[in-house]
């Protein structure tokens, strides 16, 4: 069975452009999150998805972020345009049952923002 | 790669002897715990869960135990081993927003 899937694996842009990642999670699983960790910190929520439907979206840093899952399927988060804070390791989850529970994690996307 | 460890607690372990890695908790509605383990380059991996109605629990060479009074989490790795190395991260689940909140992680170093 494929795990978690994140494109791309490192992505390096200068401030004030625009970055898409792509998460796929583990078919079947409606639950969908993304996580994100600045250098050295704790790995902090961003947003969880219910199949297509943002069931929370409180740690989401502010309007420069935006995600997306079409069809309950795999999704995108954009940053545009992008500044220099938010450089660090960006991590899809998804889990099959339960909420907040035993999530499955990808292998991540470094941002480095220039 | 990312580059973890920076500015985390380290815990040095000889290989063979067990290690105890700790994680203090705040919030008291938390009903679910959960370890991670991150090696460098990867996504954190499962390692073991336990619910709030329980204090202890069991996996292949690793042990969680749960302390509610003093809201105290910790991880027992049996026989550490080289591949142990990484950054593991307690996580716990407030059953009102059923959300992981993770803590700042601890970096274990095992040496051969």
């Amino acid at each position: 069975e494929a795990g978690v899937t994140q494109f791309p694996s490192h992505s390096v842009i200068e401030k004030g452009q625009t970055v898409t990642l792509r998460c796929d999670p583990i078919s079947g699983h409606d639950n969908l999150y993304w996580y994100r960790r600045v250098m050295g910190k704790e790995i902090k929520f961003l947003l969880h998805f219910v199949k297509e439907s943002k069931q929370d979206e409180s740690g989401m840093p502010n309007n420069r972020f935006l995600a997306e899952r079409t069809g309950g399927t795999y999704s995108t988060l954009k940053v545009q345009p992008a500044e220099l804070e938010d450089s660090g390791v960006y991590f899809c989850a998804s889990s099959p049952a339960g909420v907040g529970e035993k999530l499955f994690f990808g292998s991540g996307t470094q941002l480095s923002v220039l | 790669g990312e580059s973890v460890g920076l500015h985390l607690p380290t815990l040095s372990v000889q290989e063979g002897d067990n290690s105890i890695i700790n994680c203090a908790y705040s919030n008291s509605a938390s009903d679910y715990f959960i370890w991670y383990k991150q090696e460098s380059g990867k996504g954190p991996q499962f390692i073991i869960d336990i619910r709030s109605n329980m204090d202890k629990r069991q996996g292949q060479r690793v042990t969680v135990l749960l302390n509610k009074t003093v809201k105290h989490l910790s991880l027992q790795i049996a026989a550490t081993q080289p591949g142990d190395s990484a950054v593991y991260f307690c996580a716990e689940r407030d059953y009102g927003n059923n959300r992981l909140a993770f803590g700042k992680g601890n970096q274990v170093v095992v040496i051969p």
